[in-house]
């Protein structure tokens, strides 16, 4: 059964700060990775999306890279914003009936 | 332009009672979803169905049934709500293309 880990749960740091969050998953048969934020009270918001067979898409400031011999996914945000405070969540795809399957989630707090 | 939309965003309803989620996608994507958000903000998916096929999650109560009648709508209907239902409830719709997961904003359901 897959299980996704998102570390760390919780971060805050100041304005304009490189970051990375970390996105780690069990079965490395996946079809694809995607990143999403969650903003309070509202849906997720699809940010990239990697394909099986892709290393790394880059949106914006936002970088995300995929290793899935080893089971890992990094989030890249350049040049932090207070916008950019939401909820990260890492999702792999593994196919038939367990759809997306989610880690927990990364609190991201920007200081102003 | 609103992608994927739920109605209601918000609904309160006692234990017994019967209820309806309604979901409507734009997209023209092949695919839709229903996922549950608990109260640890953890995401599971509970069905994805498209016009050939339904995949259930086999931990989803039979008291839950989605009804798709049409392409572009996929409905969640909830007999005999109990105390745990009460969760934030997610659409999504994918196109087959690049399997990307797009969400609406969520339905809370609250069962008192």
């Amino acid at each position: 059964k897959q299980e996704v880990t998102q570390i760390p749960a919780a971060l805050s740091v100041p304005e304009g700060e490189n970051l990375v969050l970390n996105c780690s998953f069990t079965d490395s048969a996946i079809y694809n990775l995607q990143w999403f934020r969650q903003d309070p009270g509202k849906g997720l918001t699809s940010l990239l999306l990697i394909q099986s067979s892709q290393r790394e898409q880059t949106s914006g400031r936002l970088n995300a890279s995929l290793d899935k011999s080893s089971g890992r996914s990094t989030l890249y945000i350049a040049a932090s914003q207070p916008g950019d405070s939401a909820t990260y969540l890492c999702a792999v795809e593994g196919g038939g009936a367990d759809g997306l399957t989610f880690g927990k989630g990364t609190h991201l707090i920007i200081q102003p | 332009d609103t992608a994927v939309s739920q109605t209601p965003k918000y609904l309160v309803t006692q234990m017994g009672n019967d209820k309806s989620i309604k979901c409507e996608q734009n997209l023209g994507h092949d695919t839709m979803y229903w996922y549950k958000q608990d109260s640890k903000k953890f995401l599971k998916i509970m069905f994805s169905y498209n016009n050939k096929e339904l995949i259930i999650n086999e931990t989803v109560p039979n008291r839950f049934s989605p009804k798709s009648p049409d392409k572009a709508h996929l409905n969640l209907h909830i007999n005999s709500l109990e105390l745990g239902d009460s969760a934030v409830y997610f659409c999504a719709s994918s196109p087959r293309t690049t399997g990307e997961l797009f969400f609406g904003e969520g339905s809370r359901l609250t069962v008192l």
